[in-house]
Parts: structure tokens; C-alpha cells; sequence
């Protein structure tokens, strides 16, 4: 039974590229989290999303950046024109249907560095 | 807005001892829950324990148990006979049943042989 998988787990950019983020959630889970963490902070939530729908962005920077969740495939989180500030490990998560609401499984992270 | 407060930024404890971790959060909701992560040095985050604002026993998870004061908004996270692999940062998290979670800052725990 796979856990959440996000790929890339490292990902390199320059100023002004583009970073794609994937999130393949749980099997079964049609819930999908993105959640950022900067360095010795917390994680902070970005956005919440069900199967073709944005449910939650309120925590989604107003520009550069997007995410969604499509019928078929994984998530992705989209960051355009990068800058350093960017860089951070974003956190997707999953959640089934039914459970504890806020149980959330998180994949692995994916380390974005721009320089 | 929800908040949630982890005043200690680290903690140290010997091997085998009790710690326990605090957490405060600020809410008007009166149903919601509380949850703890561990993020070890590797980066994942775990799920280690959840306590509902109605649940009238404290949970306990092995290990892991929550002292939840209601009245206080205090949800700690006490972690007995402690291990080297309890190294870690250690989230307090916070969920009003809209899914989404807040994270307090986090604990760093060390624990010494």
C-alpha cells in the first residue's frame, strides 16, 4: 500500500524558471494538501484541493503560484518565475473521504532551491 | 483565526526519562482537534497521536499520550521512556474539521544517552 509519493524529492531552479511539484496521494484518498515549510519553521498550509476542484487556497500566494488535481494523475503545484524566497520543502498530503477529519498523510517533501 | 503556540523551541532529555512538549492553540470553535507530528532529521512527517475537543478521555498512543486541559487550550505531548530515535522535531497541529491543519513552530527534542 504506496504512501503519498512526491516527485521530484530535490529540485534545483534558477531565478525566473519554473518549479513543477508532483503528488500522486494515497490510494483511495481524493483529498490532496500542499503545505510549505521554510527552514526551522512550521509548515503552512497553501492550498486543498479534491479531484478537479480547489476547495481551500487561502493560504496560496496571489501570484506565480497555482496548483491542481485532475481527474487523472497527480497533483501539481506550479511556481512560476521563482525567486529565492521560494525555497523551501513543500509537503503534499492525502486524506480519505471518511476518517479523522485533519488526519493527513504527508509524503516525503520535495527540497526546492533557487539560486 | 486559529493559533497555535509552541513556546519551547528545544528540549533535551536523558534516555529512558519522561518529556513532555507543550502546545496552547486559540480557538472559538467548539468542535475541532488537535494532533501531533514527528519530523525527524530524514524530513518526513509523521502522525502520532489525535485528541477530539470532545473526546473526555486524554489520548494515548503507546508512548504517546496528550494531557488535554480544555479549559486551558493546552494540548501536550508527553512522551515516556524516552529513546534515541525520539530525536526530532516535534509539530502541535490544530483542525476545525475544514481539513485543512495548522502548525505551531515546533519542538526540537534531543535526547542524550
Amino acid at each position: 500500500n504506496a504512501g503519498v509519493m512526491q516527485n521530484p524529492r530535490h529540485l534545483v531552479r534558477r531565478r525566473g524558471q519554473e518549479a513543477r511539484l508532483r503528488c500522486s496521494p494515497m490510494k483511495g484518498h481524493s483529498h490532496v494538501y500542499w503545505y510549505r515549510q521554510l527552514p526551522e519553521e512550521g509548515l503552512k498550509f497553501m492550498v486543498y484541493l479534491q479531484k478537479e476542484n480547489i476547495i481551500d487556497e487561502s493560504g496560496m500566494p496571489k501570484e506565480r503560484f497555482s496548483a491542481e488535481f485532475p481527474k487523472e494523475g497527480p497533483s501539481i503545484l506550479r511556481i512560476q518565475q521563482v525567486v529565492r524566497g521560494d525555497s523551501a520543502a513543500y509537503f503534499c498530503a492525502s486524506s480519505p473521504d471518511r476518517g479523522i477529519a485533519g488526519e493527513l498523510f504527508f509524503g516525503e517533501g520535495s527540497r526546492l532551491t533557487v539560486l | 483565526a486559529q493559533k497555535i503556540t509552541q513556546t519551547q523551541p528545544g528540549m533535551f532529555v536523558q534516555e529512558k526519562e519522561a518529556v513532555t512538549l507543550d502546545c496552547t492553540y486559540d480557538t472559538s470553535d467548539q468542535s475541532y482537534g488537535l494532533f501531533w507530528y514527528k519530523q525527524p532529521s530524514s524530513g518526513e512527517m509523521i502522525f502520532l497521536i489525535y485528541q477530539g475537543s470532545y473526546d473526555e478521555q486524554n489520548a494515548t498512543e503507546g508512548r504517546y499520550s496528550l494531557n488535554f486541559q480544555k479549559a486551558r487550550k493546552s494540548a501536550n505531548l508527553v512522551i515516556s521512556a524516552s529513546q534515541l530515535g525520539d530525536s526530532a522535531m516535534y509539530f502541535c497541529a490544530h483542525d476545525t474539521g475544514r481539513r485543512a491543519l495548522t502548525f505551531g513552530s515546533g519542538t526540537r527534542l534531543q535526547v542524550q544517552p
